[in-house]
């Protein structure tokens, strides 16, 4: 079993819908929790970074946690054809436990159609 | 904010020769990582520097990976000699500490024929 499991997709969705995103993991350790969005030909850039559980917003997207069910979620509102790539989540536990290497999931690519 | 900078964005080569790559870090960031990120997977990480010295390289495949960060800046990763699983595209990240966001750069395309 993998640390961190995500669907790969592909998802596609029409322009200004409402995109869901999820990940599952099964390192309790796991404390910090990120999404990048990486577009054909770039780098990772990161979107959101959350500490233990909880919700954060910022802007159109909406990060959650649920450590209870190792759970996160990435939402994204009223979605735009520029919010098309590929969307990693990734998560590490504090340096002082186990290091804190970045483990990521496999990624979803995400079309929005105009 | 000049971001992570890497060199050459793409490299073709045949299989048994070797390949450098390059990785400029954000000013000020102490820690350093090399990924490799396989064709529709997530990136793996290959080694990570704190300053110049290596924290975890548990997954770098030293019969062949090498890596180096003298004065805690600028690194290398070398690959010698190339092995035809070696295609990927390999990421340089870093962060100001182990425990901050990383942020990383757009990477190198390593192609082995």
């Amino acid at each position: 079993q993998k640390e961190v499991e995500q669907d790969p997709g592909p998802l596609s969705v029409p322009e200004g819908a409402i995109v869901s995103l999820n990940c599952t993991y099964s390192n309790s350790a796991f404390q910090y929790f990120m999404w990048y969005r990486q577009y054909s030909r770039k780098g990772p850039e990161l979107l959101m970074y959350t500490y233990s559980s909880g919700n954060k917003e910022d802007g159109r997207f909406t990060a959650q946690v649920d450590k209870s069910s190792k759970y996160i979620s990435l939402f994204i509102r009223d979605s735009q054809p520029s919010d098309s790539a590929t969307y990693l989540c990734a998560m590490s536990s504090p340096v002082y436990n186990q290091g804190g290497k970045l483990i990521f999931g496999q990624g979803t690519e995400l079309s929005v159609k105009p | 904010e000049a971001g992570v900078a890497q060199s050459p964005r793409y490299k073709i080569i045949e299989k048994r020769q070797s390949v450098a790559f390059w990785c400029n870090p954000i000013s000020g960031h102490a820690t350093l990582y090399w990924y490799q990120q396989i064709l529709g997977q997530g990136p793996k990480l290959l080694i990570q520097f704190q300053n110049n010295g290596v924290v975890d390289d548990s997954q770098l495949p030293k019969d062949r990976f090498s890596a180096e960060r003298l004065k805690g800046v600028d690194s290398t990763l070398k690959i010698q000699p190339a092995k035809l699983e070696d295609s990927a595209v390999y990421l340089c990240a870093s962060s100001p500490d182990s425990n901050q966001p990383q942020h990383f750069g757009d990477g190198t395309r390593l192609s082995i024929l």
